[in-house]
């Protein structure tokens, strides 16, 4: 069964400071992973995702990831924090089960950026 | 716009009631899922539906039930067999059941049960 695991349920930053949130996936198969933020009593919205090709994957504000299989890792970073960054993060893979789409989430990493 | 709407956001109950979550989608998408949130545990699969009149069980569908009469709604009963019911309901679609597919979240129902 497919898996992932975000290291910290809650990361501090600076405004300013780089941004590193940790994924660690467990997949039988090439894996298609992505990093989806939600803000307080929101949904969820896709910052990027991975499934062919190239390794490091840009998403949308400035947020960056790269897949490296040989660490099983999809590590989320972006290089300076804004107070507007602070929000849940949540890693996911998807998978085939039963002939459809089954993703599994990440427990969440919450972000906090100190002013 | 398009995009999935859910109502309401926020919704109280007493226990041993039964009641019923909206979503509806205007993105034209085949799949549609249902998801519950608790802190701390992520989002976990209640029930999921790839097309019209067909769905199937999730994670944890039990005490809970779900239609799909129309391609745009994807309404969630929640029943009083339920043990815990309080939690953040996020209703969400996909394109389809391709792997590379993103799914698109609703605003989300908050229940509380008391």
């Amino acid at each position: 069964a497919q898996s992932v695991t975000q290291l910290g349920s809650h990361v501090s930053v600076s405004e300013g400071a780089l941004v590193l949130l940790r994924c660690n996936y467990s997949s039988s198969v090439p894996p298609y992973l992505f990093w989806y933020v939600q803000y307080p009593n929101q949904g969820l919205q896709l910052l990027l995702k991975y499934t062919t090709g190239a390794t490091l994957v840009k998403g949308i504000n400035g947020f960056e990831a790269e897949f490296k299989k040989s660490e099983t890792s999809f590590h989320l970073t972006k290089p300076s924090a804004h107070m507007s960054d602070a929000a849940e993060y949540f890693c996911a893979v998807s998978s085939l089960a039963g002939g459809y789409q089954k993703v599994t989430f990440g427990i969440g990493t919450k972000l906090q950026v100190i002013p | 716009d398009g995009g999935i709407t859910q109502s309401p956001k926020y919704l109280f109950r007493k226990e041993g009631q039964n009641v019923t979550l909206s979503c509806e989608q205007n993105l034209n998408h085949d799949a549609m899922y249902w998801y519950r949130q608790d802190p701390g545990q992520g989002l976990r699969l209640i029930y999921y539906s790839q097309i019209v009149n067909d769905f199937q069980k999730g994670d944890i569908a039990e005490g809970y039930s779900v239609s799909r009469e129309k391609k745009e709604s994807f309404p969630l009963t929640v029943t009083s067999a339920q043990k815990n019911p309080t939690a953040f309901y996020l209703c969400a679609s996909s394109r389809g059941s391709t792997l590379s597919y993103e799914q698109y979240f609703g605003p989300g129902t908050r229940l509380t049960v008391t």
